[in-house]
């Protein structure tokens, strides 16, 4: 069965201090999708990297990087010079192949000024 | 481009009152899925539509919820009798399609007292 575990309830960092966010899935496809949300406090999750797996490049958009490692089933959330408004909670999640989102559940990070 | 809209915000009511919920997914998007979180999880998928046909409902309690998906386009979740424990926030989002990236409404937070 699928599964997607975040290890890390709550992270708490001083801002400009980077932070990794771990992500650990596990899967019997071979092709899959994982994701990384955002949800702050407003309530809405807001998509942040969609990666397939057949894609194992790392990513990285501004001040946010991400490590697809396959051989270790990790799909990690870096980010550089962390900032108050970075403050949220954070879903990893794994796309069945019928499309069926499950998510992990979720890493608290505050970030404190 | 409006994003995924959902209404009410906020609802409370009465247990064994019914209780409905209302969804306007992105222009163009397919694919409509309901989720439930409860506090401090993630998100848990209630039922899939692909158009206007329920391809994954295999997690809707059938004995009290329902969800309807007219012309493909809005959808209604309804719950009836509503019990203590619905009390969650159910998240409505929206796909291209099962494989791409789902876009997420600010949801509707049910309180059953």
């Amino acid at each position: 069965a699928q599964k997607v575990t975040q290890a890390q309830t709550e992270i708490s960092v001083v801002e400009k201090e980077d932070v990794t966010l771990d992500c650990v899935y596990e899967t019997r496809d071979t092709t899959y999708y994982l994701f990384w949300y955002k949800q702050p406090p407003s309530g809405e999750l807001v998509f942040l990297i969609r990666r397939n797996s057949f894609d194992e490049q790392n990513e990285i958009s501004g001040r946010y990087s991400w490590n697809f490692q396959k051989s270790t089933s990790s799909f990690n959330f870096t980010i550089t010079a962390s900032q108050v408004v970075d403050s949220a909670v954070y879903f990893c999640a794994l796309s069945e192949p019928g499309g069926k989102l499950i998510f992990g559940q979720g890493t608290e990070l505050s970030v404190k000024p | 481009e409006a994003g995924v809209v959902q209404s009410p915000r906020y609802k409370i009511i009465e247990k064994k009152q019914p209780v409905a919920f209302w969804c306007n997914p992105i222009s163009g998007h397919n694919t409509l899925y309901w989720y439930l979180q409860n506090l401090g999880q993630g998100p848990e998928l209630l039922i899939r539509y692909e158009n206007e046909e329920a391809v994954d409902d295999s997690q809707l309690p059938k004995d009290r919820f329902s969800a309807e998906r007219l012309k493909g386009v809005d959808s209604t979740l309804k719950i009836q009798p509503a019990e203590l424990g619905d009390s969650a926030v159910y998240l409505c989002a929206s796909s291209l399609d099962r494989h791409t990236e789902a876009f997420f409404g600010q949801g509707t937070r049910l309180t059953v007292v």
